[in-house]
């Protein structure tokens, strides 16, 4: 069976802080892609990031990084110096070969107060 | 670039009626996925289509049912609806699942009364 948990319900930040949203996954499949995505207020899921199992280079993109980590079972997301536009639900996500369907961490609610 | 259309984007029900909420993929993806997201939830898999065939089914109620047609376009029926039931629906659509990604529609929020 697979997982995601993301252990931080909520995370609160002053704007320009720096935060790690965690994600650990769980799989007995040696094919698996894993994924982040947004989602504002406004309800709709915003694409940020795929990887497959057999990259685990780190990724920047601006102020987002990803950190994946096979040894933990982990894909950590890092924003720097964070912006009050960056307040929203965060879902860490995972797809395994053969199955396709998406499955979603609970989500962590990230604010950034000004 | 096209986008994966979902109509319509609210929708408000009466418990007890039922309610049809429609997907347009992108061209040329072959499978359809459908979400349902619960207030302050995760969004949980409920169904979905590659090539026109049921290929995965989640925990979707005995009282929902889904399809897809010839043109690939897919509807979500619900019927007897019940208050729990408010949530928002996302349609997904991909050309090769995981390897390629997938591509969210903006939702339906269906609010039932």
């Amino acid at each position: 069976a697979q997982k995601v948990t993301q252990a931080q319900t909520e995370i609160s930040v002053v704007e320009k802080e720096d935060v790690t949203l965690d994600c650990v996954y769980e799989t007995r499949d040696t094919t698996y892609y894993l994924f982040w995505y947004k989602q504002p207020p406004s309800g709709e899921l915003v694409f940020l990031i795929r990887r497959n199992s057999f990259d685990e280079q780190n990724e920047i993109s601006g102020r987002y990084s990803w950190n994946f980590q096979k040894s933990t079972s982990s894909f950590n997301f890092t924003i720097t110096a964070s912006q009050v536009v960056d307040s929203a639900v965060y879902f860490c996500a995972l797809s395994v070969y053969n199955t396709d369907k998406l499955i979603f961490g609970t989500g962590t609610r990230l604010q950034v107060f000004p | 670039a096209a986008g994966v259309i979902q109509s319509p984007r609210h929708l408000i029900k009466e418990k007890r009626e039922t309610a049809t909420l429609k997907c347009y993929p992108i061209p040329r993806h072959d499978t359809v996925y459908w979400y349902q997201q619960g207030p302050g939830q995760d969004p949980q898999f409920l169904i979905s289509f590659y090539e026109k065939m049921q290929s995965d089914k989640g925990s979707i109620p005995d009282r929902f049912s889904a399809q897809q047609f010839s043109d690939y376009h897919s509807e979500l029926n619900m019927s007897s609806l019940e208050l729990g039931d408010s949530a928002l629906y996302f349609c997904a659509s991909s050309s090769g699942g995981g390897a390629s990604g997938y591509t969210f529609g903006s939702g339906t929020r269906l609010t039932v009364v």
